[in-house]
């Protein structure tokens, strides 16, 4: 069984950068699997931020992609989001999750609540 | 990229079956076979429910059922339960690698 776990700051600062590190156990980010972040707003919908490959290439939501970063580091099995930036608009839980196949998505983490404030 | 459209709201009774809607364009809904549903109990993480358009994962029960025409597919759920009470969200793969979801919709049993 998958698990996987978010973890970072809960509370960044407005212009700073937010930065979370999804930690994966019973499972491997080597091998062919997309693992992807997600996130959600206070009282608001889904809202997809981006995906990696274990190879390590990416693609972004075309409205976040010039503030978002994703990495793989297969050596201690897990996977990074940094979002430059950051205003109140992007306090919200963050959820990182497995995409099975094709754009499903079958585990995710229990989510890590960020909030950006002064 | 904009968020596919979901009904606010829908409602029923136990026993009875509910459809929630969920319309894109050519580039996302309608352009491939790649709509999954994601059932969001509150304070929860996300559960996929559907993928593929109609395909279920194993353990999810067979009352959910999903379906696509041109730009809008559905999700379907008979023989209502007080336990299906959650928020449900589709999602689409989209033009360019991406991923969009719909804005939810909130299922009351009554």
């Amino acid at each position: 069984q998958v698990q996987l776990q978010e973890s970072g700051p809960g509370l960044v600062k407005p212009s700073g950068t937010l930065s979370l590190t999804c930690a994966v156990s019973g499972g491997s980010v080597s091998i062919s699997n997309w693992w992807s972040w997600v996130r959600q707003p206070p009282g608001k919908g889904l809202e997809w931020i981006g995906e990696i490959y274990y190879s390590g290439h990416t693609n972004y939501n075309p409205s976040l992609k010039s503030r978002v970063t994703i990495s793989v580091d297969k050596s201690k099995n897990q996977f990074s989001l940094r979002l430059s930036s950051v205003t109140a608009a992007d306090t919200a839980v963050y959820y990182c999750a497995r995409e099975a196949t094709a754009d499903a998505f079958d585990f995710w983490g229990q989510g890590t609540m960020v909030t950006v404030s002064s | 990229q904009s968020a596919l459209t979901q009904p606010a709201s829908v409602s029923g009774s136990p026993g009875q079956s509910i459809t929630i809607s969920c319309t894109g364009t050519s580039s996302d809904v309608g352009g491939y076979n790649y709509v999954s549903w994601y059932q969001q109990h509150p304070g929860k993480a996300p559960k996929l429910m559907i993928y593929e358009v109609s395909n279920r994962p194993s353990g999810v029960s067979n009352r959910f059922s999903g379906s696509k025409s041109g730009n809008t597919a559905s999700l379907t759920i008979s023989g209502l339960q007080a336990e299906d009470e959650a928020d449900y969200y589709c999602s689409s793969h989209a033009s360019s690698s991406t991923t969009v979801f719909g804005g939810g919709t909130k299922l009351t049993v009554l």
